[in-house]
């Protein structure tokens, strides 16, 4: 069945500092990626998608490229704030379009000043 | 986008009472809505699949009839948390194709 794996956290991290967070996917055809982001009490929000391989998905500084390749989709910031401290979640929904999301376990970043 | 809207957005209950959650496709028509489960710090898991004019497709471990759903429009579908116990107490959110955009989230309580 169709999987997605992150990695753990927490990730601590200073403020300006580059973060990557880990995803890789197990999933038979062309799923679509996605990235969201929930604040402490908040409910999802979409961070950004990608719906085929080498897309990029870019959102508020955020990025992270569908690699079939290597079944992964990595988020990526160059510089992150304080803000940024929340739960990322990976997940894949496949390509039917009305399945779905598969979540990774999340990860937990803390950005402190 | 599309947008999802989900209420109430918290709630807090007795032990044997029941609750009702609506999740509301607000600019589209949703002939399928999801129901998701999240613990404290865990991750999402995928309880039922509401369809609409027919009976809701529940994941292996989800009691349906406790979890009761029904989804009588393309732009409402309800889970109701029957008899709640504070074993039930936990995060719900509802989404809906196209798009995975999710609704804010309701946090039950049970007391």
């Amino acid at each position: 069945g169709n999987s997605v794996t992150q990695m753990e956290g927490p990730v601590t991290l200073s403020e300006e500092a580059f973060l990557t967070i880990n995803c890789t996917y197990t999933a038979t055809g062309y799923p679509s990626l996605f990235w969201y982001v929930q604040y402490p009490g908040e409910g999802l929000q979409l961070l950004l998608k990608a719906t085929k391989a080498d897309d990029k998905g870019s959102n508020k500084g955020f990025e992270a490229t569908y690699r079939k390749e290597t079944t992964s989709f990595h988020l990526e910031k160059g510089s992150v704030q304080v803000s940024d401290s929340a739960v990322y979640f990976c997940a894949l929904s496949a390509t039917s379009g009305n399945t779905p999301l598969v979540f990774g376990k999340g990860t937990r970043l803390s950005v402190i000043a | 986008g599309a947008v999802v809207s989900q209420h109430p957005s918290w709630v807090i209950c007795k032990s044997g009472t029941s609750v009702k959650i609506e999740c509301r496709s607000l600019d589209f028509q949703a002939t399928t809505m999801f129901w998701y489960r999240q613990f404290p710090k865990q991750s999402l898991m995928l309880m039922a699949t509401s369809n609409e004019g027919s009976k809701a497709t529940y994941e292996q471990g989800v009691e349906k009839d406790k979890f009761l759903i029904n989804h009588a429009s393309l732009t409402l579908s309800t889970l109701t948390v029957t008899s709640a116990h504070p074993e039930d107490s936990s995060f719900y959110i509802c989404s809906a194709p196209p798009g995975a955009f999710f609704g804010q989230g309701t946090r039950l309580t049970v007391v």
